[in-house]
């Protein structure tokens, strides 16, 4: 069974700490990997997008990368902001389409 | 471009309604994706369609549920009898490919 999950279901920490947020797949015959922002009463929003023959991806303050071996990838968020304080949802794609979604990591960055 | 357009944004009905769900994709995409989100089962993909052909369809829960795409830039997520348990938010989405999937703002449907 292809399953996604996200440790820690939330998280909370001062405005300029660096953190990392995690994502495991069951399987990795994964053909990209996504993380997404969600706010509040929002849509999701693509943040970073990993194809399987890549190890990490940057877009200013965030990288995550990819270990398909091990089954995991991470968002790395550098000097946070409380303008960063959303769910992260990371989604693992098999057969081109078909992806399966964590259930996320509520961040909360405090002033 | 607008990015996904999904209507209505809330709709509110009686169990036994039927209820539909809009969403104009990206112009260009030729993926389309309607998901379901809620708390116990977190963010669930429903069907996809391919230049307006259903691709996948077995995430949709049971027989009430129906989508169609009758041309490049228009879907409906069609419920009929709607049932509490419907209750959720149903995003739209479209892609270019297999990459980035863009999200539209999603409906929060309430099945009293």
């Amino acid at each position: 069974k292809q399953e996604v999950t996200q440790i820690p279901a939330a998280l909370s920490v001062p405005e300029g700490e660096n953190l990392v947020l995690n994502c495991s797949f069951t399987d990795s015959a994964i053909y990209n990997l996504q993380w997404f922002r969600q706010d509040p009463g929002k849509g999701l929003t693509s943040l970073l997008l990993i194809q399987s023959s890549q190890r990490e991806q940057t877009s200013g303050r965030l990288n995550a990368s990819l270990d398909k071996s091990s089954g995991r990838s991470t968002l790395y968020i550098a000097a946070s902001q409380p303008g960063d304080s959303a769910t992260y949802l990371c989604a693992a794609s098999y057969n081109n389409n078909d992806m399966r979604f964590g259930a996320g990591t509520r961040l909360t960055v405090k002033p | 471009d607008a990015g996904v357009i999904q209507s209505p944004r809330h709709e509110v009905t009686e169990m036994g309604q039927e209820v539909t769900l809009r969403c104009k994709p990206i112009s260009g995409h030729d993926y389309l994706f309607w998901y379901r989100q809620t708390m116990m089962r977190g963010l669930e993909l429903l069907i996809y369609f391919n230049n307006n052909v259903p691709i996948d369809d077995s995430g949709m829960p049971e027989d009430r549920f129906s989508a169609k795409m009758p041309n490049a830039s228009f879907s409906t997520l069609k419920i009929q009898p709607s049932e509490p348990r419907d209750s959720a938010v149903y995003f739209c989405a479209s892609s270019w490919g297999p990459e980035t999937q863009y999200f539209g703002p999603g409906t929060r449907l309430l099945v009293l």
